[in-house]
């Protein structure tokens, strides 16, 4: 089984809202991903966690707060967002060591800020 | 210069023709490279891996990497109207980098 699960597949938040989005993978992978997608855009990486601790923040703006409760769940706290930050979110996953590199992704969050 | 050039199209081709998308790149340590297919308003799937140079087929899709001319390619056999979605190459230079670097995407529409 190749999936990653995300919840909820849509959401629209006003601009004070406090809202979450839901990642989960059981494929025994250690390293977890958030990417942000814009229309027509490559995915671009904003988090990565590897062994439940946050090896990467790509300079991501204080409002998105990640948090990895566990070795198959993965969040994305959000608060205070921007209207630009509407986009696809996405969650992927991989191994970490023994030389594999497949990524394998979610079908992601719409987000919307109003 | 981009890391990773890929032509954005849009790639119009009849059902049943054989299609071809490419990738150069010009990061010689890339050693891991993935192709996805992502339709639209949906998360990329994981078409083809392959680690460094060689060939690797899967029903109808070939992946071929040149590493020597810093080329990948992939090929779609009789290709469908289900085919038409976005097509993104994706690379990465080591175990436990965490970093893949992502084509802009050749979005492709199969014409039946």
């Amino acid at each position: 089984d190749t999936e990653v699960t995300q919840t909820p597949k849509h959401l629209v938040m006003g601009m004070t809202n406090k809202k979450s989005l839901k990642c989960e993978q059981h494929m025994g992978h250690r390293a977890m991903y958030w990417y942000k997608q814009k229309a027509k855009k490559p995915p671009e990486l904003m988090f990565v966690y590897s062994y439940e601790k946050l090896s990467i923040n790509e300079s991501v703006p204080s409002r998105f707060s990640p948090e990895c409760p566990n070795s198959s769940l993965l969040n994305l706290h959000l608060h205070a967002l921007q209207p630009e930050d509407s986009a696809l979110y996405l969650c992927a996953s991989s191994q970490v060591a023994g030389g594999v590199m497949e990524q394998y992704f979610g079908p992601g969050t719409r987000l919307t800020v109003t | 210069q981009k890391e990773v050039e890929q032509d954005p199209g849009p790639l119009s081709v009849p059902e049943g023709a054989i299609v071809s998308l490419n990738c150069t790149y010009s990061n010689s340590a890339f050693q891991y490279f993935m192709w996805y297919r992502q339709y639209s308003r949906k998360g990329p799937e994981l078409l083809m891996y392959t680690y460094s140079s060689g060939n690797k087929e899967d029903g109808r899709f070939t992946a071929q990497v040149d590493k020597s001319s810093k080329y990948i390619s992939l090929f779609i056999r009789d290709s469908q109207p289900s085919d038409s979605a976005t097509y993104l190459c994706a690379m990465s230079a080591a175990s436990g980098t965490y970093k893949y670097i992502f084509g802009t995407g050749t979005r492709l529409k199969v014409l039946a």
